[in-house]
């Protein structure tokens, strides 16, 4: 069965604080994808990688920084949070033969920075 | 102009009613459209794809392409207090193949009035 984990669900931290949120695919998928999701503003995409040590911007990437050191794992970084970071974020991850377009989502990491 | 714009509702429907649900995109290259899903506290779900101009149908969803006019739609037949959700619209915005990002609209929610 198809499945994206992200490792932590809810997450509670303070503002300057560095922090990681990771996200581990088990589908041998060549993308990878960083959305936050804020009501009214939908699903924003941050970062996304097509490939291994490769990395693109996408629509808000201030103040994020992404590593993708292997195939199944993306991490998102905040070097320095604000309170403006406090969202859910949403990883996710697609094949790239065929190119359907299908994401399959994790579950979330629900950011607070206080 | 946004990207991918959708009407944020909410839309409320009567049961066994249609639902008609719009979108547009500002790129004209643009080759692949999708609907997701989303129920509320969970991450979305892939209902629908589209990549030729006309009309798709699966079960009691139909999806509806019109290049010409940028524009998207989904219709859902028969609705039922199940498809109570928010439906995003997303296009793939190309670099160039395997390096396109999916880009989601804001999302129209959708109620189902028994």
């Amino acid at each position: 069965d198809v499945k994206v984990t992200q490792s932590s669900r809810y997450l509670v931290k303070r503002t300057g604080e560095k922090v990681f949120l990771e996200c581990v695919q088990d589908m041998d998928h060549e993308n990878m994808f960083w959305y936050r999701q804020d009501p009214g503003l939908g699903l924003r995409l941050i970062y996304f990688s097509y490939d291994v040590k490769m990395k693109e911007k996408g629509d808000i990437p201030e103040g994020y920084s992404v590593s993708r050191e292997k195939k199944e794992r993306f991490s998102l970084i905040l070097e320095s949070a604000s309170t403006n970071q406090t969202s859910m974020y949403l990883c996710a991850s697609r094949e790239l033969a065929g190119n359907t377009g299908e994401l399959f989502f994790g579950e979330g990491s629900r950011l607070t920075v206080l | 102009q946004k990207e991918v714009e959708q009407n944020s509702g909410p839309l409320s429907v009567p049961e066994g009613a249609i639902a008609s649900l719009n979108c547009t995109y500002s790129d004209r290259g643009s080759q692949s459209f999708f609907w997701y899903r989303q129920y509320s506290g969970k991450s979305p779900e892939l209902i629908m794809s589209i990549y030729s101009n006309g009309d798709k149908e699966d079960g009691r969803f139909t999806a509806q392409l019109n290049k010409a006019s940028q524009y998207v739609s989904l219709l859902i037949r028969d609705s039922q207090p199940s498809d109570s959700a928010t439906y995003l619209c997303a296009v793939n915005i190309g670099l160039h193949f395997g390096n396109e990002k999916l880009t989601f609209g804001t999302g129209t929610r959708l109620t189902i009035i028994p």
